[in-house]
Formats: structure tokens, sequence, C-alpha cells
């Protein structure tokens, strides 16, 4: 089945510094999303990118859809402890099974004040 | 607006009990979802319910059985719960129609097996 590269597995950074992580796909997705899950919670959804080359931004976060739709790149600039969390990118195609989300195995985020 | 609600938040089994995991949705949604997360391995699909009066097996299906009761819920059954299935598991529901809008997740179950 589809498998998604999500990179880096894990990042420490300071506050302040901005943030890159990517995701990448043998094959295409129709729909490329990205998820933060903190301590003790389930994933929230943070961006949707549903053409491919949209850049789509949401306060300090910024993801991409690749233009070959097999990749997608989440950027946090400034970040704060707040950010502090795993970051997962998804991928979706429609129609049947095809229908549901493959997940990347995150990207967890830590912040030193 | 609670979203998707699982109970219970945390359990603890002996090896070869069995327990079911709840969820609700008051979302509307027509599909849900059954995940469980294990460290480094990100979230991996266990069942999914396009419809109501449907169920199909995602990923890692076995040792486990769901039931979409109606659309509002979806439960996750272990009939002989192994230390395997020692995990966190978030039930989810989204809208399949046209461009996905995204998952709603709970806020997990966490089950210990020992």
């Amino acid at each position: 089945g589809q498998q998604l590269n999500q990179s880096p597995q894990s990042m420490f950074i300071q506050e302040g510094e901005d943030v890159s992580m990517n995701c990448t796909s043998s094959s295409i997705f129709n729909t490329w999303l990205w998820y933060k899950q903190e301590p003790g919670e389930g994933p929230v959804l943070l961006i949707a990118l549903y053409k491919a080359g949209e850049l789509t931004s949401n306060g300090r976060l910024t993801a991409q859809f690749g233009i070959t739709r097999k990749d997608s790149f989440l950027n946090i600039s400034a970040s704060i402890p707040s950010d502090v969390g795993i970051y997962f990118c998804a991928g979706q195609n429609y129609g049947g099974s095809q229908g549901n989300l493959i997940f990347g195995k995150g990207t967890k985020l830590s912040v030193k004040p | 607006n609670a979203g998707v609600t699982q109970t219970p938040k945390f359990q603890v089994l002996k090896t070869g009990q069995s327990m079911t995991l709840q969820c609700a949705q008051d979302m509307n949604h027509n599909s849900m979802y059954w995940y469980r997360q294990d460290p480094g391995m990100g979230l991996r699909l266990i069942y999914y319910s396009a419809s109501e009066g449907t169920t199909d097996k995602g990923e890692v299906p076995n040792g486990y059985n769901v039931s979409r009761l109606n659309k509002r819920e979806f439960s996750l059954r272990l009939e002989s719960a192994a230390p395997s299935q020692t995990s966190v598991y978030f039930c989810a529901s989204s809208n399949r129609q046209g461009n996905l809008y995204g998952y709603t997740f709970g806020s997990g179950t966490r089950l210990t097996v020992v």
C-alpha cells in the first residue's frame, strides 16, 4: 500500500527558530493534510491542501502541496514553546478504501525556551 | 460541541480479558475510524466504517472487531486482549464526499494489557 516518509523524526530547537519538515510518497495524492498532536490529546487538523502547487498559511504555519503531488512541506516560523508536539502529515485519494487518510510517522518537535 | 468522544480514557486489562472501546460523534459525519498509535509507528488504521451499516478492515485488524451501532457510534472490541495490544487508541470521524475536510479525532483511550 501507499506509504509516507516523514522527516525528520524529531527536532530540538531554540525558541524563535524556524522549523521545516516534509513528507514524501512514492505515489501521488489528491489531498495533503497536516496535523498536530499535543501530549495526551488526539491529532488536530492544522492545514489542508487540495491542489498541486498550493501554498497555504495558518498564522505562523505555512504548508505547500508539492507540484509532483508526491510531497508536502510544513514550515513553522519563529517557534514558541506551545509549538511542542508531534506533527503528522497525511495524504488522501478519493474513492473506496483509497479515500482513507495515509499518515506519516510524525515529527516530534521540542522547543527550548 | 463535543466533537468525538471516547470512553474510557484509561484502561488496564489482564491478558485474555475482553473489553469494548466506545466512540461517539455529534457532527453528523458519515465515516468513522479506529486507529492505534504506538511509539515510532505513527497512526495505524484498525477498522473503518465508510457509512452507517458498513465496516471494513484497515492495516492492522487482527485481534479486533468493530460495530457501527448507528450513525453516531462506532465501537471497537478486543475479544481476548494480548500485551501486543497495549497502545493508545484513537477514534476519528469525517465526511467522505468530494474533497476531504479532514478527520476529527477523539482524545484517545490509553490501554495497557498486562
